[in-house]
């Protein structure tokens, strides 16, 4: 696609409930990552992948967290058992590879738990 | 490990000079800086590489001291256009020469006033 799209853009759910973000990268971009933005703060590392390969899940706060990206494009990150805190921005980037210097920032999802 | 950010917010005059700084506790490879409206998706403005280029973009500029540790965002005559929170990020993946995982910083609120 021409950019980075994340569906849904809004998402509110009750405390206790398992949700699914989704992210569709630029269609040739290689390296896919997962942020969590909270209000007026910076971007902070989730996790990434290199096409199906996930190099890297240090920044996953809990093993309620898990993201997929099963055949190197579209990608779904799973909330299990939500919790207040969840609540954020989850936004998706991509670039052309893990060396690239641009990456490309999607819209985000607002996730509110409740 | 968060690169630290200075000053938090400033507010200038459209025509106004400003300098964003971000310092970093840990050697440096590479800064990237972005810049994000409100409501919206940081943007990238450039990467600089260890050696001290100054790389520009519009009327923005940077500068990178590795020694120092630091990185310095250069706006000149500034426009209402660049009005946003700015981010300096730091690759902090085990190869640290990869982009894999980026640290934000603590940000910069710019406000532009006519």
């Amino acid at each position: 696609g021409a950019g980075v799209s994340q569906s849904p853009r809004y998402k509110v759910t009750k405390r206790g409930q398992d949700v699914t973000l989704r992210c569709d990268p630029i269609s040739s971009h290689a390296t896919l990552y997962w942020y969590q933005q909270a209000l007026g703060q910076g971007p902070e590392f989730l996790t990434y992948f290199n096409y199906e390969a996930q190099p890297d899940k240090s920044g996953l706060p809990s093993d309620r967290f898990s993201a997929e990206r099963p055949e190197g494009s579209i990608s779904t990150l799973t909330i299990q058992r939500t919790e207040q805190r969840d609540s954020a921005m989850y936004r998706c980037a991509s670039s052309s590879g893990p060396r690239a210097d641009t990456q490309y920032f999607g819209p985000g999802t607002r996730l509110t738990v409740l | 490990q968060q690169p630290v950010q200075s000053p938090q917010a400033v507010i200038l005059r459209e025509g106004e000079d400003a300098v964003i700084n971000c310092s970093s506790s840990k050697a440096l490879y590479s800064v990237h800086w972005y810049r994000q409206k409100h409501g919206e998706a940081p943007v990238f403005l450039m990467i600089l590489l260890k050696g001290g280029e100054q790389k520009g973009h519009e009327k923005i500029s940077a500068s990178f001291n590795e020694k120092k540790q630091q990185s310095s965002l250069y706006l000149t005559a500034s426009q209402l256009s660049y009005s946003g929170t700015y981010f300096c990020g730091t690759p902090s993946g085990v190869s640290n020469f990869g982009n894999e995982k980026l640290t934000f910083g603590t940000g910069t609120r710019l406000t532009i006033i006519p």
